[in-house]
């Protein structure tokens, strides 16, 4: 089974400060990873994305996530926070166990981001 | 590309009355996913499809839920009888599988059961 945890329901931030949206997984074999960020009255939006190689996986609008394996987790960060980063933001897994035609992804509950201007 | 398309974008109805929702995925995924979102649960994947077959069906709530995908180009989600307890955003999504790996999200059908 697969399964994520966002511990934080609420995240507030002050605009030019570094953000940090905490995600932690459980999985059975290799995680494909992902993040995602859903603004008021619309669909999720592609963030960015681990699937292999460096740990240090960059995306959209500034944002970056680091896979760490041994405390299996992929936080979510940004060096400089904008009050346009407001938003809800998922973290999601795809247990990779080998046995293609598994596309589920398992979606965390989700972090609501303020930034304050 | 106009990514995934969903209509209606809001939909109105009274408790009984079937529902149908419908989706266009991103042209050349063979994976499509139908989601709903509430407060009190989160983001549920309701069933999802690969190469129009049906995969995974065990997150539909109910008898009353019921999916088809007829071609690669659309899919529907049907509610029948409604309740007011299905009031939710419901998301169409789609992927390329093993090629691209992450979903692309349609703008979501706002239902609201009376």
């Amino acid at each position: 089974a697969q399964s994520v945890a966002q511990p934080e329901d609420q995240v507030n931030v002050a605009e030019g400060n570094p953000l940090t949206v905490k995600c932690t997984y459980s999985v059975s074999g290799n995680p494909y990873l992902f993040w995602y960020v859903q603004y008021p009255n619309r669909g999720l939006q592609f963030l960015l994305k681990y699937i292999t190689g460096d740990n240090l996986v960059k995306g959209s609008y500034g944002f970056e996530a680091e896979f760490n394996k041994s405390q299996t987790s992929f936080h979510l960060k940004k060096p400089s926070a904008l009050v346009s980063d407001s938003a809800l933001y998922f973290c999601a897994v795809r247990d990779i166990r080998g046995d293609f035609g598994n596309e589920k992804l398992t979606f965390g509950t989700g972090t609501r981001l303020t930034i304050i201007p | 590309d106009a990514g995934v398309i969903q209509s209606p974008r809001h939909e109105v109805t009274e408790m009984g009355q079937e529902v149908t929702l419908r989706c266009k995925p991103i042209s050349g995924h063979d994976y499509l996913f139908w989601y709903r979102q509430t407060m009190m649960r989160g983001l549920e994947l309701l069933i999802y499809f690969n190469n129009n077959v049906p995969i995974d069906d065990s997150g539909m709530p109910e008898d009353r839920f019921s999916a088809k995908m007829p071609n690669a180009s659309f899919s529907t989600l049907k509610i029948q009888p409604s309740e007011p307890r299905d009031s939710a955003v419901y998301f169409c999504a789609s992927t390329s599988g093993r090629t691209s790996y992450e979903q692309y999200f349609g703008p979501g059908t706002r239902l609201t059961v009376t």
